[in-house]
């Protein structure tokens, strides 16, 4: 069964640092990839995604990721992270045409300080 | 992107009741739901996929007996927790899937179950 992994459980920034979280997969096939956000008390929400092209993806609210399939991993970035972004981080995957169940990663709590 | 509800968004029940959660999705004909678990600091869970107008498939380990899905229509889905006990207490989220983006789900906000 495919699995996915966040190394990062927790993670504490100050303002304006910069930010990777790692995401890896295990599965040999053709995957779709996601991160999802979920902030204090809301649900999660859509960040980026990848099916196929360029496997540098840029999302919403300055994120990107880079896959890269030799290495099984699908690591979320941001420059300059603000205040704002704390909140917890969840990789996804997806098997091509096996229909669209998810396999979450276990999250990364992201706090930012002031 | 489309949007998904979920009724109610929190509940408190004694134990030995049964529990109904509603996810709707609310612009778009979701063809799949899914229903998921998620336990304090700790990532979702996928509980069990339903299939409009089929039976749900349910997760290793999961009580299908114990936790009811229904997908009556392309826009609402069900879950019922029978005879809750504090063990079930958790969050529970549903996804829709099968809407404007190939793959994707969309996810409503989830529903808080104490059972006391």
């Amino acid at each position: 069964a495919q699995s996915v992994s966040q190394h990062n459980h927790h993670v504490i920034l100050s303002e304006a640092a910069s930010l990777e979280l790692g995401c890896n997969y295990s599965y040999g096939g053709t995957v779709n990839l996601f991160w999802y956000v979920q902030y204090p008390g809301q649900h999660l929400q859509l960040l980026l995604k990848y099916f196929s092209g360029d496997p540098l993806v840029k999302g919403i609210k300055g994120f990107e990721a880079e896959f890269i399939k030799s290495k099984f991993s699908f690591n979320l970035r941001k420059p300059s992270v603000q205040w704002s972004d704390t909140a917890e981080y969840f990789c996804a995957v997806n098997i091509l045409n096996a229909g669209n169940m998810l396999t979450f990663g276990g999250g990364t709590r992201l706090m930012v300080k002031p | 992107g489309a949007v998904v509800s979920q009724h109610p968004s929190r509940v408190i029940c004694k134990s030995g009741t049964s529990v109904k959660i509603e996810c709707r999705s609310l612009d778009f004909q979701a063809t799949t739901m899914f229903w998921y678990r998620q336990f304090p600091k700790q990532s979702l869970m996928l509980m069990a996929t339903s299939n409009e107008g089929s039976k749900a498939t349910y997760e290793q380990g999961v009580e299908k007996d114990k936790f009811l899905i229904n997908h009556a229509s392309l826009t609402l889905s069900t879950l019922t927790v029978t005879s809750a006990h504090p063990e079930d207490s958790s969050f529970y989220i549903c996804s829709a899937g099968g809407g404007t983006g190939f793959n994707e789900q969309f996810f409503g906000p989830g529903t808080r179950l104490t059972v006391l």
